[in-house]
């Protein structure tokens, strides 16, 4: 059974870093991976998605790569702002339905 | 492309009644749709899987009689909670795919049992 691990679980970070969020998972076999952003009390964003036989996606200031074989990625964030704050998910999408991390809180502070 | 919509966005209830949430695929087909539930501070855990014209697929732990789920057509499916308490109060999100390998996911229900 899939299981998604993400780390930090919480940054806090002064605006204009940029900062980069882990995620790990136990399956490596899986058809893509996907990044979501959730607002507080809000549904789900979908930022990026890397499939299976890429290593990398990039949408405006982030930047996500996979590492299928070790089980990792990471989503990149260039030059944060206070709009960055939110939670960021990773779900890899394997033979059964997306599994989720429990997320990084991230608080980008003006 | 690939929407989702869910009605209701936020429902309040007493103990005891049934609340049914709906989940639309608007622009596309869905073959499979997925129910999370996701408490605060928590991850969204997968409830149900269900595939149009047949049973829902349970995840462990969750009670099919409490959590019926319909999915009629390959638009539409509805979740119902069943004699609803407070401690079913939660945000449950749906979301559709054509294949396994893409879910678009929904804006989500907030429900609040009293």
């Amino acid at each position: 059974k899939q299981e998604v691990t993400q780390i930090p679980a919480a940054l806090s970070v002064p605006e204009g870093e940029n900062l980069v969020l882990n995620c790990s998972f136990t399956d490596s076999a899986i058809y893509n991976l996907q990044w979501f952003r959730q607002d507080p009390g809000k549904g789900l964003t979908s930022l990026l998605l890397i499939q299976s036989s890429q290593r990398e996606q990039t949408s405006g200031r982030l930047n996500a790569s996979l590492d299928k074989s070790s089980g990792r990625s990471t989503l990149y964030i260039a030059a944060s702002q206070p709009g960055d704050s939110a939670t960021y998910l990773c779900a890899p999408s394997g033979n059964t339905p997306l599994v989720f991390g429990k997320g990084t809180r991230l608080s980008v502070i003006a | 492309g690939a929407v989702v919509s869910q009605h209701p966005s936020w429902v309040i209830c007493k103990s005891g009644t049934s609340v049914k949430i709906e989940c639309r695929s608007l622009d596309f087909q869905a073959t499979t749709m997925f129910w999370y539930r996701q408490f605060p501070k928590q991850s969204l855990m997968l409830m149900a899987t269900s595939n149009e014209g047949s049973k829902a697929t349970y995840e462990q732990g969750v009670e099919k009689d409490k959590f019926l789920i319909n999915h009629a057509s390959l638009t539409l499916s509805t979740l119902t909670v069943t004699s609803a308490h407070p401690e079913d109060s939660s945000f449950y999100i749906c979301s559709a795919s054509r294949t396994l390998e893409t879910q678009y996911f929904g804006p989500g229900t907030r429900l609040l049992v009293l």
